[in-house]
């Protein structure tokens, strides 16, 4: 079975300009997830889907950050404008029922 | 304020060696479950506990879940340098509003050979 699927796996911007990051989930899960983790600390859920429509956003700073999951399937979260403080792995993780299960997440850098 | 708190921090213990680290909650529990994440890889679901006194083995590693003390504990038996990584509990903690998903601190493991 194939895995949760990310792109790209890193990326190098200068604060202010934008970003997007690609997640393919594992066939079948219903429901994504992405997370934000900074360096040192657990990961922070930012929005959570259930198949096209938004579960969770709660944390989400929504002034910069947006995110789509366009037919239920892939979704793209971006960032715009960048910050310094958003440098951070990206994490995306898709559940059919309790488990999630993750990808290998995307390394911002913002400088 | 953390919702979840991991401890230790971090480990370093000799191959061979047995280690628990802990996983405690300030609020109710609903689903606790444990993660292994190593450097530049995303996380690996471990196992995923639901009720209290539960208790699962995978390998080496097993995990308890005490409902009561709102806690779970992560061991592993014999540890070798393949147990070496970042591990992380994740729950369903209740909310005002409903549950949310959160992740603990994170413990770091090392395991000289």
């Amino acid at each position: 079975e194939a895995g949760v699927a990310q792109s790209p796996r890193y990326k190098i911007i200068e604060k202010r300009q934008s970003v997007a990051f690609w997640c393919n989930p594992i066939s079948g899960h219903a429901t994504l997830y992405w997370y934000q983790q900074i360096l040192g600390q657990g990961p922070k859920l930012l929005i959570q889907f259930q198949n096209n429509g938004v579960v969770d956003d709660s944390q989400l700073p929504k002034d910069r950050f947006s995110a789509e999951r366009l037919k239920g399937v892939d979704s793209t979260l971006k960032i715009q404008p960048a910050k310094l403080e958003d440098s951070a792995v990206y994490l995306c993780a898709s559940s059919l029922r309790e488990a999630q299960y993750f990808g290998p997440g995307t390394r911002l850098l913002v400088l | 304020s953390q919702e979840l708190e991991q401890s230790p921090q971090s480990l370093i213990v000799q191959e061979g060696k047995n280690l628990t680290i802990n996983c405690t909650s300030s609020k109710t529990l609903y689903g606790l479950y444990w993660y292994k994440q190593k450097y530049g890889e995303g996380l690996i679901f471990l196992m995923m506990l639901q009720k209290g006194g539960e208790e699962k083995s995978h390998e080496k590693i097993t995990a308890k879940l005490d409902e009561k003390k709102q806690q779970s504990s992560l061991h592993i038996t014999a540890s070798q340098p393949s147990h070496a990584g970042i591990y992380l509990c994740g729950a369903d903690i209740s909310r005002g509003t409903g549950n949310q998903f959160y992740f603990g601190t994170g413990t770091s493991l090392t395991v000289i050979p």
